[in-house]
Parts: structure tokens; C-alpha cells; sequence
């Protein structure tokens, strides 16, 4: 069936990179989506990238995809507190809707 | 440009009370419309979806419905609250194409005592 997996959780030193991994089932999915959520808010869509694309890159943010392996990844350099949030990935479906994973929460350390 | 408010931003509601969250779009027209629930800690489940006005599509049983009464409101309702209803509802839209990225409302958070 339809799944999208990541890690519940990453610890990362402030300044340090942030990677997080996202792996997808639909090898049909037109475009795979990262969204941000912070505490008590709805989510915001960071990136996206369409699945013709192996990389996209938006100032501190590089999205790689591996379609093969179907393997999302976002990498965030000089990772700051500001970017402590929960990230989901997520894939669109060949009907209007989006698939998400459950989220990988993103802690700073000092 | 496009926003999107969802209201109330709380709710507490005794069990058995009815509920009525609403969700409307400014800005585009003709948008797909989704309400999800996000229990604590857990990811995204879609509880409805609509493609147009009075076209709405359940995606899991359960005591909530939704209703699209008109081109841009998007309303969730029960009649008879249950414990486990508790959760984090999000409102979301999209452009009325195939594979179009969602944009999320600030979200209800719900307690049913």
C-alpha cells in the first residue's frame, strides 16, 4: 500500500547540518513535498520537488531524491534553534491527495 | 494572494455536545478542500476532501461529517462529541489540479472532557 517512512526524531548541534530521510512507495508520485510544523501550528510548505529532479537546492535547504531507492532526503545547513520544528514528508497521489509521513522532530542542541 | 483561516483556534466540549469547525479561502476560487485530524504525537490522518461545492469524500468512518455549502467554506461537523474526537484538526487547500502542493490553515485544537 501507500506509505511514506521517516524517523520520529533527530538531535543536532546549532550550526551543525540537519539531514533528514524520507523514504516513498508510489513510484508514480509527481511531486514529493517537505513541511514544517511548529508548536501549535498548522503546516508550511518548506520545498518541494518534482520527480524528474534529482536535487533542488533553496538557500539553506537541499532536497535530494533518489528515485530508484525512492528516498527523499532535506538537508538543512547551519542548522538554527529557529528550526526546531517537526518535518514531514510527504507524496502526492495520482487522485487530489497527499500522502504524509508521520513526522521527524527536530531537536537543537546548544 | 491565497489565505486560508480556520476558527476557532480552541475549543473545549463536554462529551456528547456537537461540534462545528469552519474553514474558509480567500483569494482563489474553485480550490480542493481538505480537513485532516493529527492526534498527539502522530502523524496526519484526512478525514474529508472535496473537489467542488456539495462534493464531499469520507476517507475513514467515524461520528464527524463535513459539508462545502459554498464555493470557498469548508465546515466540520458532529452532532454528538466523543472522547477519543480530542485532537489537532487542520484545514488545508489546493489548486484544482493533480499534484498540487497543500497549504494548511493555523489548525483547531480540540479537548472533549
Amino acid at each position: 500500500g501507500e506509505d511514506v517512512e521517516q524517523s520520529l526524531f533527530l538531535s543536532v548541534r546549532e550550526g551543525d547540518s540537519s539531514v533528514i530521510n524520507c523514504t516513498y512507495t508510489d513510484s508514480s508520485s509527481t511531486y514529493l513535498y517537505w513541511y514544517k510544523q511548529e508548536p501549535g501550528a498548522g503546516l508550511q510548505l518548506l520545498t518541494y520537488i518534482f520527480s524528474n529532479m534529482d536535487m533542488k537546492q533553496d538557500q539553506r535547504l537541499t532536497v535530494l531524491l533518489n528515485k530508484k531507492d525512492k528516498h527523499l532526503s532535506l538537508r538543512i545547513a547551519d542548522t538554527q534553534t529557529g528550526d526546531s520544528a517537526i518535518y514531514f514528508c510527504a507524496e502526492s497521489m495520482r487522485d487530489d491527495k497527499i500522502i504524509f509521513g508521520k513526522g521527524t522532530r527536530l531537536h537543537i542542541l546548544p | 494572494s491565497q489565505t486560508i483561516h480556520q476558527w476557532p483556534a480552541t475549543l473545549v466540549q463536554p462529551v456528547g455536545s456537537p461540534l462545528s469547525l469552519e474553514c474558509t479561502v480567500e483569494g482563489t476560487s474553485n480550490p480542493n478542500l481538505y480537513w485532516y485530524r493529527q492526534a498527539a504525537g502522530r502523524g496526519l490522518q484526512l478525514l474529508f476532501y472535496s473537489v467542488g461545492i456539495g462534493q464531499i469524500s469520507s476517507e475513514v468512518p467515524q461520528n464527524l461529517s463535513a459539508s462545502r455549502p459554498q464555493d470557498r467554506q469548508f465546515i466540520l461537523s458532529s452532532k454528538k462529541l466523543l472522547l477519543s474526537d480530542s485532537g489537532f484538526y487542520l484545514c488545508a487547500w489546493s489548486v484544482s489540479h493533480k499534484n498540487q502542493p497543500q497549504h494548511f490553515g493555523d489548525g483547531t485544537r480540540l479537548s472533549i472532557l
